[in-house]
């Protein structure tokens, strides 16, 4: 069964530096999302890309993201300077025309 | 604004009992789809269900049950006989058409003792 898959399971990095979380989402999906979870909360939207480009972004989502789709396959996230609250579980999702959308394993960020 | 409130925080049965985790969602849109996903000990949000507005008929696969109440603005998930896999936390969630972002409730949490 397709899945969505995310690369690395675990960064662990110092503040200040720069983070590139990696997905590949199912092959036939066109749209796709970010979320993330601290420890213990709720998942939140990050950010959802459709057609190369940006279609939607939450208050969280602000100059120090960026999301990429480099090739037809990977999606990316990066984190130009991480901070302490950066800390949290960073899942990706696509979804095909039926809204229903499936996640990654995730990718844990530990930012020392 | 679209929100999903989930009252339960913490849920804990023994096994074999029947449990339910209660979701209420608010809207304001008429098409609008509501999820259930389930994030065990190892981290992964496995998706369980999707129901539309419009369709109000509850669903049943093996031992999961979700009762969708467009009156009510609920949709509540029941586990049958419970076991010690099912714990894990359980996550509602709300889109709208099109598309848009998922908008979670904050969980309830399920522990099954043997």
């Amino acid at each position: 069964e397709p899945e969505v898959t995310q690369t690395p399971s675990h960064q662990v990095t110092q503040m200040g530096q720069e983070v590139i979380l990696r997905c590949v989402p199912i092959s036939n999906h066109l749209y796709f999302y970010w979320y993330r979870q601290i420890l213990g909360q709720k998942v939140e939207f990050l950010v959802s890309f459709y057609n190369n480009e940006i279609s939607e972004k939450s208050e969280i989502f602000d100059d120090q993201f960026s999301v990429e789709r480099p090739d037809g396959s990977n999606f990316t996230l990066k984190i130009r300077s991480t901070k302490l609250e950066d800390s949290a579980m960073y899942f990706c999702a696509s979804a095909d025309h039926t809204d229903t959308q499936y996640f990654g394993p995730g990718t844990r960020l530990t930012v020392l | 604004a679209q929100k999903v409130t989930q009252a339960q925080t913490e849920i804990s049965v023994v096994e074999k009992e029947d449990v339910t985790l209660d979701c209420v969602y608010e809207t304001r849109d008429t098409t609008y789809y509501l999820f259930w996903y389930k994030q065990p000990p190892s981290g992964e949000l496995v998706f369980l269900i999707r129901r539309n507005s419009f369709d109000e008929q509850n669903e049943i696969s093996g031992r999961y049950s979700w009762n969708f109440q467009k009156s009510t603005s609920s949709f509540n998930f029941t586990i049958t006989a419970s076991q010690v896999v099912d714990s894990a936390v359980y996550f509602c969630a709300l889109v709208n058409s099109g598309n848009t972002p998922l908008v979670f409730g904050k969980g309830t949490r399920l522990s099954v003792i043997a």
